[in-house]
């Protein structure tokens, strides 16, 4: 079955640093998302991204958060100034159109 | 989007059926029904989902009443390694652009030997 491929599976940081997580979506997907989850707690929907643009944000995904898709292949989620609340496993999912997501393993970011 | 209530925890036993049932009084005519499951550490993993009456795939069965207020996720003959989290979502049916989920907490399955 294909794959939703995430780097890197473990970030560490220090508060105030940019990061970078990097997902690569499944090939022939059009939809694309950023959930994050915070050790013990629901699942966050972050952004969901479509024909180049974002369709819709969460209140958590402020100026702070930004996504990219830069060459037809990545999914990036940027934070500029990372802080501690920060910390949690970030999952990119996409999907091909129909209601179905495919998640992949997460990047677990911590903030210091 | 249809809020969903299940239970937070469930125990079972290897080679039982077990049924999860999830509540949705909320739920509007273009929600449907969609369950996921987790693993620690792990990203969710789609399961099954359905309109209404049942659907079966080859890991589990969704049983969705006239109503749609609620909704039972059935695995038949679990193992250990079923041992997971399984949310119950509603979402959009169809169409559009958005695929935005809101989860909860989920039912924490644990199988025994």
């Amino acid at each position: 079955e294909p794959e939703v491929t995430q780097t890197p599976s473990h970030q560490v940081t220090q508060m105030g640093q940019e990061v970078i997580l990097r997902c690569v979506p499944i090939s022939n997907h059009l939809y694309f998302y950023w959930y994050r989850q915070i050790l013990g707690q629901k699942v966050e929907f972050l952004v969901s991204f479509y024909n180049n643009e974002i369709s819709e944000k969460s209140e958590i995904f402020d100026d702070q958060f930004s996504v990219e898709r830069p060459d037809g292949s990545n999914f990036t989620l940027k934070i500029r100034s990372t802080k501690l609340e920060d910390s949690a496993m970030y999952f990119c999912a996409s999907a091909a159109g129909n209601e179905k997501l495919f998640f992949g393993s997460g990047t677990q970011l911590s903030v210091l | 989007l249809a809020k969903t209530t299940q239970p937070i925890s469930m125990d079972s036993y290897e080679g039982q059926e077990v049924n999860i049932t999830c509540s949705h009084n909320n739920i509007a005519t273009n929600d449907y029904i969609t369950w996921y499951q987790q693993f620690p550490s792990q990203g969710p993993r789609f399961i099954i989902q359905g309109y209404k009456t049942k659907v079966t795939n080859e890991v589990a069965s969704l049983f969705i009443p006239a109503d749609r207020k609620s909704s039972t996720l059935s695995l038949p003959r679990v193992s250990l390694s079923d041992t997971a989290v399984y949310y119950c979502l509603g979402n959009l049916r169809g169409g559009g652009n958005n695929r935005k989920l809101i989860w909860g907490l989920g039912t924490s399955l644990a199988v025994n030997p």
